[in-house]
């Protein structure tokens, strides 16, 4: 089965340059979610997004946008990275709800990004 | 504010062992909660999902409960396996916007 596939895999960056974090949601999924995982951290809610439009916002820093494209696919755009931004970056993407149930969220394998 | 603990942070047991994986969260208004396991450095896995009109469920040599009431969830592992060594965490899915909160985790080590 299809799984969630992000890109790149590896990142390493400057201080004060910028990246780009790509997500492909399962096929046929409409929900793309965001989290951020510091080392030894447990995953920290970015943004998600519903059928193109954001629809929550966690503690994502305003260095960071992001937007879910007409294909469904997502980009994660980094500017001004810091060194604290050196995390391990998730996309998870689901089917928002379907028999009156809100479904599971399926992750990627993760973008290690490190700053230098 | 939501929050989500999970206790132990990290147990070690033998081989063939059964064991419990408690999870508890402070606001019971969720909608429903996931278990994952993450290897070192890698991605998350989903175990199990259970709603929050369901009490169980069971995949495999796991079975997770709930009980929305009192903000409790475990995870049952039973017959344990070294190839289990990973990190467990469980998440409760937020009523407003559906995002996952996430609790820190509880570091598995099976000995052979």
């Amino acid at each position: 089965a299809a799984g969630v596939i992000q890109s790149p895999r590896h990142l390493i960056k400057e201080k004060r340059e910028t990246a780009t974090l790509k997500c492909y949601p399962i096929p046929r999924h409409d929900t793309v979610y965001w989290y951020q995982q510091g080392p030894g951290q447990d995953p920290q809610f970015l943004i998600s997004f519903y059928e193109k439009m954001q629809s929550d916002k966690g503690s994502i820093p305003d260095r960071f946008s992001a937007q879910q494209f007409s294909d469904y696919h997502s980009e994660l755009n980094m500017s001004s990275l810091e060194l604290g931004d050196s995390a391990l970056y998730f996309c998870a993407s689901s089917l928002y709800k379907r028999d009156g149930h809100y479904n599971e969220q399926f992750f990627g394998p993760g973008t290690r990004l490190t700053v230098l | 504010k939501q929050e989500v603990t999970q206790i132990p942070a990290a147990l070690s047991v033998p081989e063939g062992e059964n064991l419990v994986l408690n999870c508890s969260f402070t606001d019971s208004a969720i909608y429903n909660l996931q278990w994952f396991r993450q290897d070192p450095g890698k991605g998350l896995t989903s175990l199990l999902l259970i709603q929050s009109s369901q009490r169980e469920q069971t995949s495999g040599r796991l079975n997770a409960s709930l009980d929305k009431s009192s903000g409790r969830s475990t995870l049952y592992i039973a017959a344990s396996q070294p190839g289990d060594s990973a990190t467990y965490l469980c998440a409760v899915r937020d009523n407003q916007g559906g995002k996952l909160i996430f609790g820190q985790g509880t570091e598995l080590s099976v000995k052979p």
